[in-house]
C-alpha cells in the first residue's frame, strides 16, 4: 500500500519567517494530496489540496508544489503567523478512491 | 454547523468492556471513515464505508468492527477493551471535502 513520509516531525520559526514542510510518497498511482491543519483540540481541517495534473497551487499565504517524477510534495507557508501554530498532515490517495494514507504529522511552532 | 459529530468527548473503560462510539453527519455523504490518532503515528485509518451496510478494512482493523445500518451514522465497536487502544478517536465523511467530527478520547485502565 500506499506509504507517506513527513518531515519535519517539528518545525519552530519566529513570526514572519516562511515554514517548508516536506512529504514524500510511494505509489505512483497516488494522485490526489490534501494538507490538513488541526489547532491543538480541534478537529482537522482541509487547508489546501493539489491533483497531479497541477504542479502548484496558491491560496494567499499557503501554497503546495508537487513533483511527480521524484514523488514528493510541500507545503509552503510564507509571512507566519502565531495561529498558523497547529499540527499540519500531508496526505496521498490514489485515483477516485480517496482514501488518503496520512503523514505522520508536522507541529509547527510560530513564536511572536 | 456542525456537520459531523461524535457521541461522546472522553471516555474511561475498564479493560474487558465493550464500547461503541457513534457518529453521524448531515452532509448526505456516501463516504464515512474511522480513524485513530496517535502522537507521533498521524492518522491510521481503522474502517470505512462506500454505502450503508458495507464496511471496508482500513491499516488498522484488529480488535475493531463497525457498523452502518443508516446512511448518516457510522458506529465503531470495540467488542473488548485493551490498555492499547487508548487513543483519540476521530470520524470523518466525505471525498475530497472530507469532514472530521471533533473526536473521542479513549481510555482503557
Amino acid at each position: 500500500g500506499e506509504n507517506v513520509e513527513q518531515h519535519p516531525s517539528t518545525l519552530s520559526v519566529q513570526e514572519g519567517d516562511s515554514a517548508v514542510i516536506k512529504c514524500t510518497y510511494s505509489d505512483s498511482a497516488s494522485n490526489y494530496f490534501p494538507w490538513y491543519k488541526q489547532e491543538l483540540g480541534k478537529r482537522p481541517q482541509l487547508i489546501i489540496d493539489i491533483r497531479s495534473n497541477v504542479g502548484e497551487k496558491k491560496d494567499q499565504r499557503i501554497a503546495v508544489t508537487l513533483n511527480k517524477t521524484a514523488k514528493h510534495f510541500s507545503l509552503h507557508i510564507t509571512e507566519t503567523q502565531p495561529e498558523d501554530s497547529a499540527v499540519y498532515f500531508c496526505a496521498a490517495s490514489i485515483g477516485g478512491s480517496y482514501i488518503p494514507t496520512f503523514g505522520r504529522g508536522t507541529s509547527l511552532i510560530v513564536h511572536p | 454547523d456542525v456537520k459531523v459529530t461524535q457521541s461522546s468527548r472522553y471516555l474511561v473503560k475498564r479493560t474487558g468492556e465493550k464500547v461503541f462510539l457513534e457518529c453521524v453527519q448531515d452532509m448526505d455523504h456516501e463516504n464515512m471513515f474511522w480513524y485513530r490518532q496517535d502522537p507521533g503515528l498521524g492518522l491510521r485509518l481503522i474502517y470505512f464505508s462506500y454505502d450503508v451496510k458495507m464496511k471496508e478494512k482500513g491499516d488498522i482493523p484488529e480488535g475493531y468492527s463497525v457498523s452502518r445500518e443508516k446512511k448518516e451514522r457510522f458506529s465503531l465497536i470495540l467488542e473488548s477493551t485493551s490498555t492499547n487502544q487508548t487513543s483519540m478517536y476521530l470520524c470523518a465523511s466525505g471525498g475530497t471535502q472530507r469532514q472530521f467530527g471533533p473526536g473521542t478520547r479513549l481510555t482503557v485502565t
